[in-house]
């Protein structure tokens, strides 16, 4: 049973066009939502988070968006730049139960 | 700046062998995890362990076992290898829930193959 589903495995953005990339949860209780990003050979690094009290979280070119009643979580970057070419993760949890349920991944390209 | 350290990088296994992976963290993190990744999925909690001394199961802890004996090391053991558990396996830590700036950080994984 898959909490946290991103239904897209890849994505193709031109070079300074907007990424948007999606999640959805199933589990109304979670109350802390986070995107990671993952190269080749690395481990996942955070991108940016939101909590359950906000729908809209921005951090430079990044931002996220929580719709709590679709249970949906996405990611807009703009403008897309090429070293944006990644895994990108959702993850959801519970503030202070420091787990997290993982999405399987969105592999997002940017093309020059 | 080293931050979460995992070796081996690379690692093939017969059916049946045992191994452990290792996993070490410099930030004085009290939490302490380990996911696996399997191919086209997400990661999920193998075992966690929220200080010295104390470890618990997460999703999937069948064939595994953890320790903590420090608070910079939290190695995995595998006993008795099996292909399921061919998987890209990531270490991570964390410092006290802080609410909304909780976040893990991972080492750079490793990739286990059992044949």
């Amino acid at each position: 049973d898959q909490q946290v589903k991103q239904n897209s495995p890849s994505l193709s953005v031109q070079e300074g066009r907007i990424s948007i990339l999606n999640c959805d949860y199933t589990n109304s209780m979670f109350d802390y939502f986070l995107w990671y990003k993952k190269y080749p050979a690395e481990g996942p690094t955070f991108l940016i988070s939101i909590s359950s009290i906000k729908d809209k979280n921005e951090d430079g070119r990044f931002t996220v968006f929580l719709n709590k009643s679709a249970k949906h979580l996405s990611l807009h970057i703009v403008p897309s730049q090429p070293g944006d070419s990644a895994v990108y993760f959702c993850a959801e949890g519970f503030q202070g139960a420091q787990k997290l349920v993982f999405g399987q991944g969105t592999r997002l390209t940017i093309n020059p | 700046n080293a931050g979460v350290t995992q070796t081996p990088k690379f690692r093939i296994l017969k059916i049946g062998q045992s191994m452990t992976l290792q996993c070490a963290q410099d930030m004085n993190h009290n939490y302490m995890y380990w996911y696996r990744q399997d191919p086209g999925m997400g990661l999920k909690l193998i075992y966690y362990s929220v200080g010295a001394g104390i470890t618990d199961k997460g999703e999937v802890p069948n064939g595994y076992n953890v320790s903590r004996s420090t608070t910079e090391d939290f190695p995995l053991r595998l006993e008795l290898a099996a292909p399921s558990q061919t998987s890209v396996y990531f270490c991570a830590s964390s410092p006290p829930a802080t609410g909304v700036n909780e976040k893990l950080f991972f080492g750079s994984g490793t990739q286990l193959s059992v044949l």
